[in-house]
């Protein structure tokens, strides 16, 4: 089963950029990475995803590691609004067992 | 509009109660998915449709009943429900079965709690 590992909580103030780690070791070589963010009591939001290279879209931008063994999504210009529970999992084209930790708590603060 | 609406946001329900859950997509999907999610747990896949023919059901109680009349539509007929059955339960799209593209488009889901 895929699974993830990111620290619990992380605080970043506003304005900064946000960079939250995310390791994946498991990952297969056809397996993407996605990230989503979840504000409390709402369904969780898609932000990014990548297979290999560098990805920026205009949420965030998605660093993963040469071996893919690891990413960072980064967060240029927190504002109070990204406030959230952010996750990272992986999962290929016909995956549909894929497991949701429990993600990175950030607190922006002012 | 996050292009995927549950019905109601909030339920709450006795044990002997019948109530069902309501999920809407307006995305032109091919695959919805039911997730449960208790406080302080991880999302737990339920029930996976594709094309409307139930493709997963990951060891769910039958006191949770999925039913998917078309593509668009997808409920949640709950039943003689417990207490621990307490959670937010969420709808999801996603373009075909699995992760392709841009993964999944989440509802926001029902708080639903069992008195």
């Amino acid at each position: 089963d895929a699974k993830t590992t990111q620290p619990p909580s992380m605080d970043c103030a506003e304005g900064r950029a946000a960079n939250l780690p995310c390791n994946h070791s498991t990952i297969s070589g056809n397996e993407y990475v996605y990230w989503y963010r979840q504000i409390h009591s709402q369904g969780p939001q898609y932000i990014i995803h990548g297979l290999k290279n560098n990805e920026t879209n205009e949420m965030a931008s998605l660093i993963i590691t040469e071996d893919r063994k690891s990413s960072t999504l980064i967060l240029p210009h927190a504002t109070l609004r990204d406030t959230a529970v952010y996750y990272c999992i992986h999962g290929a084209g016909n995956n549909r067992k894929l497991i949701w930790g429990l993600g990175t708590s950030l607190a922006v603060n002012p | 509009e996050t292009g995927v609406t549950q019905t109601p946001r909030h339920l709450v329900m006795g044990m002997t109660n019948k109530k069902s859950l309501k999920c809407e997509q307006h995305l032109g999907h091919n695959a919805m998915y039911w997730y449960k999610q208790s406080a302080k747990k991880p999302l737990e896949l339920m029930f996976v449709y594709s094309l409307e023919e139930r493709v997963e059901n990951n060891s769910v109680p039958s006191r949770f009943s999925p039913e998917c009349p078309n593509s668009s539509h997808l409920f949640l007929h709950l039943h003689t429900l417990q207490p621990e059955d307490s959670a937010l339960y969420l709808c999801a799209s996603s373009q075909e079965i699995g992760y392709t593209g841009k993964g999944y488009t989440f509802g926001s889901g029902t708080r639903l709690t069992v008195v």
